[in-house]
This record gives C-alpha cells, sequence and structure tokens, in this order.
C-alpha cells in the first residue's frame, strides 16, 4: 500500500529565504509525483509533474526534484514571498485505479 | 492546463436534505472523474470513482446510498450528499486527467459543505 509523507507539517520562514519541502513514498514503483499548492478553502493548483523518468522539473521559482529509487521528492522554492504562503501537496498516482495518494501537506507561512 | 470546475463553492443545508455538487471538464473529455474528501488540517482521501456510463467504484468505507454519484456525459459527474448530516461537512473536491493513462491531474475548486 502507497503511503505518502511530507516533512515538515509546517513551515514559517521570512520573506526571501530559499526553502525546501520534503515527500517519500514506500513504493517506488511510481509513473509520476505531481506537486500541488492549495490555498486555504480552495481547490489543489497543480504546481509541477515529473515523469518517472525526469528527475527534475522546474518552474519559475519552484525546482523539483525525484528519486525513485529512495523514495523521495523535494520542491524547493527561492526567494520565497508571502504569496507563496499556502499548503503544497504532493501525490502520486495510486495502482490501477489512476487516482492520487496524497501526502498531509506542508503548510507555509511566509512572513513579510 | 485543463480546467476542471465544481460547483457551488460553498453550501449550507439543513440535517436530513440533499445537496448535489457539480463537477465539470470545461475543455475536454473525461471518462473517469474522482471525487475527493479533506478534513479540516488532513489531506485527501478518495471517496469514489466516477465512471461514464456506468455504476461509481467506491472506496472501502463509503457509503454509496449516502453518496450518489452519477456519471451521465464525458463532461459532467455529479456527487448527492443524501440525508446529510452534520458528520459530512467536509471539503468534497472532483478531479479529472486530460487524457487517459498517467497524466497530470487536475482538481476543480473544492466545495465546503456545512450540515446544521
Amino acid at each position: 500500500k502507497q503511503e505518502v509523507t511530507q516533512i515538515p507539517a509546517a513551515l514559517s520562514v521570512p520573506e526571501g529565504e530559499n526553502l525546501v519541502l520534503n515527500c517519500s513514498f514506500t513504493d517506488s514503483a511510481i509513473y509520476n509525483l505531481q506537486w500541488f499548492r492549495q490555498d486555504p478553502g480552495k481547490g489543489l493548483t497543480s504546481l509541477l509533474l515529473i515523469q518517472s523518468s525526469q528527475r527534475e522539473q522546474t518552474s519559475g521559482r519552484l525546482n523539483a526534484s525525484l528519486d525513485k529509487s529512495s523514495g523521495r521528492s523535494t520542491l524547493y522554492i527561492a526567494a520565497s514571498q508571502p504569496g507563496d504562503s499556502a499548503t503544497y501537496l504532493c501525490a502520486v498516482p495510486r495502482g490501477s485505479n489512476n487516482d492520487m495518494r496524497f501526502g498531509a501537506g506542508t503548510r507555509l507561512t511566509v512572513k513579510p | 492546463g485543463a480546467v476542471v470546475s465544481q460547483h457551488p463553492s460553498r453550501v449550507i443545508c439543513k440535517s436530513g436534505t440533499s445537496v448535489k455538487i457539480e463537477c465539470r471538464s470545461l475543455d475536454f473529455q473525461a471518462t473517469t472523474m474522482f471525487w475527493y474528501r479533506q478534513f479540516p488540517k488532513q489531506s485527501l482521501m478518495l471517496m469514489a470513482t466516477s465512471n461514464e456510463g456506468s455504476k461509481a467504484t467506491y472506496e472501502q468505507g463509503v457509503e454509496k446510498d449516502k453518496f450518489l454519484i452519477n456519471h451521465a456525459s464525458l463532461t459532467l459527474s455529479t456527487l448527492t450528499v443524501t440525508s446529510a448530516h452534520p458528520e459530512d461537512s467536509s471539503f468534497y473536491i472532483c478531479s479529472a486527467r486530460e487524457r487517459q493513462g498517467w497524466t497530470e491531474a487536475f482538481f476543480g475548486q473544492g466545495t465546503r459543505l456545512t450540515v446544521v
């Protein structure tokens, strides 16, 4: 059974800091991994999708890496801004059903 | 990316009534849609898989008679919470993929259901 864990559960940083969010999964036989952002009371916004054959993906100040063999992914946020404050979720496809298994998320607060 | 639209975004209903939530894929067709539930400060948990033209598949512990799912077209799936009770209060969110296979998943805006 695929389990997804995210560390830390919460993170508070001053504006401008670079930061790393961690995601680990127990079953390395994944097709891809996706990072999402969720603002309070809102839906999920897809940030980055990394295919199993890729090691990293970049979008603006965001960089996600994937080490499939060790069951880990990181989301790196450069030069953090208060607008980055949100919950960040990682998820992997679950089995043949093709739904997503989510981590509990990291709640990020960037202080001005 | 593809757009999944969910409506309503927020609903308050009285205990014992039923509430319908719609999930639409706006610019693509989805033979499969997924319904998740999220409790406060917890992650998303799959409730059921909605299949166009056939019965939904429910996860263990999810009552199919309470959470009715209809996927009558390739762009619309509905979740009806029947005889709602306060413990059904939660955040419900749907998802779909633009193409079959292990492609990017897109999510609706979510529906905050409060049963009073």
